[in-house]
């Protein structure tokens, strides 16, 4: 009964790379969402995603940052040209159905460090 | 816009020393208010959810409560393995998103 799955847990990149980090989510779960935590700080949100449809980035930087949720295979946050204020804790979250139902369930997250 | 301020920042306390976190919240039309653990280098694992002014849970030596302005976390009689950071998040009516407070590192020493 595996639970959230993310990987990688740790991403070294050089500053203009690409990152791209995955999340299965819980069986059964068909929504998705990110969340950046830095250090010290809470979860900020970054976007919720459907099989196959962003439902909300309010979030998401305009620039350099994507998700997806394909209708097989797992959530993927890209980050393009990586910056080193991009370094965080990055985690993915999945629930059965939208939020009315209550809790979210984590991953144990991918920390990004950009040198 | 939505806030959510969790004080303190930080507290050490005893095992078995008594103690409360607060999470006092900014929000229109509060849907939930959700508390979280989580231990260093894991993701947040779920508490607790509180919907409305007055309700109480309670799971082994924590209890949360909620009022209209805040929710505290009690921690009665605390072991060393209750040492975490505790997350407080709010969610309104017909959003989709969480928001979070900073959280509470709590330290119990034996």
């Amino acid at each position: 009964n595996a639970g959230v799955m993310q990987n990688p847990r740790h991403l070294v990149r050089r500053r203009g790379q690409e990152a791209r980090l995955r999340c299965s989510p819980m069986k059964g779960h068909s929504h998705v969402y990110w969340y950046r935590q830095l250090p010290e700080e809470g979860l900020k949100f970054m976007v919720y995603l459907q099989k196959e449809n962003i439902i909300d980035e309010s979030g998401m930087p305009k620039e350099r940052f994507s998700a997806e949720f394909p209708k097989e295979g797992p959530s993927i946050l890209r980050i393009q040209q990586v910056v080193r204020g991009d370094s965080a804790a990055y985690f993915c979250a999945s629930s059965p159905v939208g939020l009315n139902t209550g809790e979210l369930f984590f991953g144990e997250g991918s920390r990004l460090t950009v040198l | 816009e939505d806030q959510v301020t969790q004080s303190p920042e930080a507290l050490r306390l005893q095992e078995g020393e008594s103690s409360s976190l607060n999470c006092s919240y900014t929000v229109s039309g509060l849907r939930g208010l959700f508390w979280y653990r989580q231990d260093p280098g894991k993701g947040p694992e779920f508490l607790f959810t509180l919907y409305s002014a007055g309700e109480e849970k309670e799971k082994e030596r924590l209890k949360a409560t909620l009022t209209k302005k805040e929710s505290f976390l009690h921690i009665t009689a605390p072991k060393p393995e209750d040492s975490a950071t505790y997350l407080c998040a709010v969610q309104r009516y017909n959003f989709n998103k969480f928001y979070f407070g900073s959280g509470t590192k709590l330290n119990v020493k034996p």
